[in-house]
Formats: C-alpha cells, structure tokens, sequence
C-alpha cells in the first residue's frame, strides 16, 4: 500500500480566498488524483496528474479554478481559489502505485467557505 | 463511459448478522476493476475488496466476499458476522483496465452496524 498524508485536515475560509490542499506520498507514483466529494455525495475525480506534465481536468472543472502543481513524484498540491460556500466540499487526493490497479487515498480535507 | 449505481441509501444490520449491499454498473470496456470502498466518520476512504473483471472467480477477503455476475453487471458485497466498526459508508466503484484510470463511484450505502 501507499502512505498519504494529506494537509490540512479542515480548513475555514472566507469567500474570495484561496485555499492549496497538499498531498504527500511515501513513495514515488506516477500518477496522483484530486477528487471532491461535496456535502452528502459520492467521490468525482477533478483532475489527474502527471509528473513534468499539466494536470487532465474532468469536465467541469478548469485550471483557473483548480490549478495543480506537481513537482516530483511524490508530491502535489490542489488549489482552490476565489472560493464560494459552493466549494464547501471535501477534497482528497489518491494514488496508484504501479502495476497495483489499486487507488489509496489521503485522509481528505474538509472546506467550509463563509 | 461508466456508470455506477447503488440503489440503497442505507441500510442497517444486527450485529453478528450478515449483509449484503448492491451495485450495478456500466462499460463498454471488455476489461475493467470493480471495487467496494469504505468511508468510516473520519471520512478516510479504505479499501474493503476488489474484482478484477475477467476473473470468474469472486473476491473475498475475510468477512468480506463479493457476488460478481458479470452478464447482470452486478457487483454485490456481502459482510458476515457484523461487527460495529462496520458502520461506514460504503461506495462501489468501477475502473477501466489500463494502468491510472479514474475511479468512477456510486452514491454510496449508508450501513450501520447496530448492537
């Protein structure tokens, strides 16, 4: 399995900010995932990505909203910015150790936006 | 594209009972995962079981086994003997075959565990 320590755990912010959610992994993987889970419902994926490339957006989600920076293959960062009480949500990233067909995901961080 | 569906919202057991929560799902792909995730309270999503689609034979891993019949596209969880720290949320998900595919889920079963 992957250890994933995910920061912060929860987070209050006021509307207008922005907010980077960080994913660290104990091992190199070459793909991370940012899912959202809004109040209540299931997991949908934002984004993938890729080491030395630009993250894959899901449709309905957009790099000005989310922008993703992933820097080595062990470390990646979600941000969340001009936050509305819409984004009030629980953000988690995952990964996918190689060969494993198998996703491990961080604790999650919880938002609330005023 | 894939689809995930869990029909029950929630669903409760008696402790040391068995239970079984229901999913069915859609692809178009010959070669897919299909797994059961676990979100307790602290919302950390853990693993219960996975099923490799061209793999006849169903999953199980300790009290926990699933029903996979593939021609119905049903993927069913079964939980025996209960415990309390059952109650969680549980999510059935889909994944095309390939290496880092996203994972596709349901709405999720709400199961507690009652003593």
């Amino acid at each position: 399995s992957a250890v994933i320590s995910q920061k912060p755990s929860r987070d209050i912010c006021q509307r207008g900010t922005s907010l980077t959610i960080q994913c660290q992994v104990d091992s190199q993987v070459t793909m991370m995932f940012w899912y959202r889970q809004q109040p209540g419902q299931s997991l949908t994926l934002i984004a993938t990505a890729n080491q030395g490339s630009e993250a894959t957006y899901e449709s309905g989600f957009v790099i000005d909203k989310f922008p993703i920076s992933r820097p080595n293959l062990t470390f990646s960062t979600l941000t969340v910015s001009n936050m509305s009480p819409e984004d009030s949500s629980i953000y988690l990233c995952s990964v996918e150790p190689s060969g494993r067909n198998i996703q491990y995901f961080g604790a999650g961080t919880r938002l609330s936006v005023l | 594209a894939q689809t995930v569906t869990q029909s029950q919202p929630e669903m409760s057991v008696q402790e040391a009972e068995t239970v079984t929560l229901s999913c069915t799902y859609d692809t178009s792909e010959s070669n897919y995962y299909l797994f059961w995730y676990k979100q307790p309270p602290s919302r950390q999503m853990i693993l219960v079981i996975r099923q490799e689609a061209y793999k006849q034979q169903n999953a199980t891993e300790n009290r926990f086994s699933v029903n996979f019949q593939k021609a119905a596209k049903s993927f069913s969880l079964k939980i025996s003997d209960s415990q309390l720290g059952d109650t969680a949320m549980y999510f059935c998900a889909s994944q095309h075959q390939g290496g880092s595919e996203k994972l596709v889920f349901g709405k999720g079963t709400k199961l507690t565990v009652n003593p």
